[in-house]
C-alpha cells in the first residue's frame, strides 16, 4: 500500500544542522517532495528530487535520495528561528492525475 | 504568495448552517484539490478536479459538496456539519496529466474552520 513516515518531532539548537528523515513505500514514485508549514499558513514547496537522482542541493537545504531502502532526508545547514514549522514528506503517485502522499508532517523546533 | 487564494480565512458556522469556501488559483493549471488538514490525521485528500472534471472522491461524507465551474475557481459548500469537521482545508493546484516537476502542487493558505 501507499505510506510515507516522517518522525514527529526535532529539536535543533540555532546554527546547527537539521536533518528530517522520511521512508516511503511505493518504488515507482516518480517525484518525492518537501512541503514546509507555518503557523496558521498552508503548505509551501521547498524542494523536490526526481527518483533517478541522489541528492539534490538548493542553498541551505540538500535532499538525500537512498532509492534501495526507500529513504528521503532534508538536511537545513545553519538552521535558524525562522526554520520553525512542520516539515512534510510526500511521494507522488503515478495516475490519471498528480495524486500526492503525504506524511504526517516532522515538527521542527530550533531553540536558542 | 503561491498564486492560489482561499476565502475566507477563518469559518465558524453553527450545525444547521450552509456555507462555502472558495478557491481561486491564478497559475494557469488545469487540476485542483481539496485537503483537510486535522490535529488528529495527517493530510486528508478529499476531492480532485481534472479539466473541471472530479476524477476523485475520497469517501467524504455528502454534507460536503465540491464544484469547480471552471478551471481557475473550486468551491467546496457545506451543510450540517458536525464539530468534527473542524479542521483547517487547503486547496490545491498542479498543472495535470504532465509528466515532470510541473506537477508540483501548489496550496493557498487554507481555511481554519470551526463548527460549533
Amino acid at each position: 500500500g501507499e505510506d510515507v513516515e516522517q518522525s514527529l518531532f526535532l529539536s535543533v539548537r540555532e546554527g546547527d544542522s537539521s536533518v528530517i528523515n522520511c521512508t516511503y513505500t511505493d518504488s515507482s514514485s516518480t517525484y518525492l517532495y518537501w512541503y514546509k508549514q507555518e503557523p496558521g499558513a498552508g503548505l509551501q514547496l521547498l524542494t523536490y528530487i526526481f527518483s533517478n537522482m541522489d541528492m539534490k542541493q538548493d542553498q541551505r537545504l540538500t535532499v538525500l535520495l537512498n532509492k534501495k531502502d526507500k529513504h528521503l532526508s532534508l538536511r537545513i545547514a545553519d538552521t535558524q528561528t525562522g526554520d520553525s514549522a512542520i516539515y512534510f514528506c510526500a511521494e507522488s503517485i503515478t495516475g490519471g492525475y498528480n495524486k500526492l502522499i503525504f506524511g504526517a508532517g516532522t515538527r521542527l523546533a530550533v531553540h536558542p | 504568495e503561491t498564486g492560489v487564494t482561499q476565502t475566507p480565512r477563518h469559518l465558524v458556522m453553527g450545525m444547521t448552517n450552509k456555507k462555502s469556501l472558495k478557491c481561486e488559483q491564478h497559475l494557469g493549471h488545469n487540476a485542483m484539490y481539496w485537503y483537510k488538514q486535522s490535529a488528529k490525521k495527517p493530510l486528508e485528500l478529499m476531492f480532485v478536479y481534472s479539466l473541471e472534471e472530479r476524477v476523485e472522491n475520497n469517501s467524504v461524507p455528502s454534507r460536503f459538496s465540491p464544484e469547480c465551474p471552471n478551471s481557475s475557481h473550486l468551491f467546496l459548500h457545506l451543510h450540517t456539519l458536525q464539530p468534527e469537521d473542524s479542521a483547517l482545508y487547503l486547496c490545491a493546484s498542479s498543472q495535470d496529466r504532465v509528466t515532470g516537476p510541473t506537477d508540483t502542487q501548489y496550496f493557498g493558505p487554507g481555511t481554519r474552520l470551526t463548527v460549533l
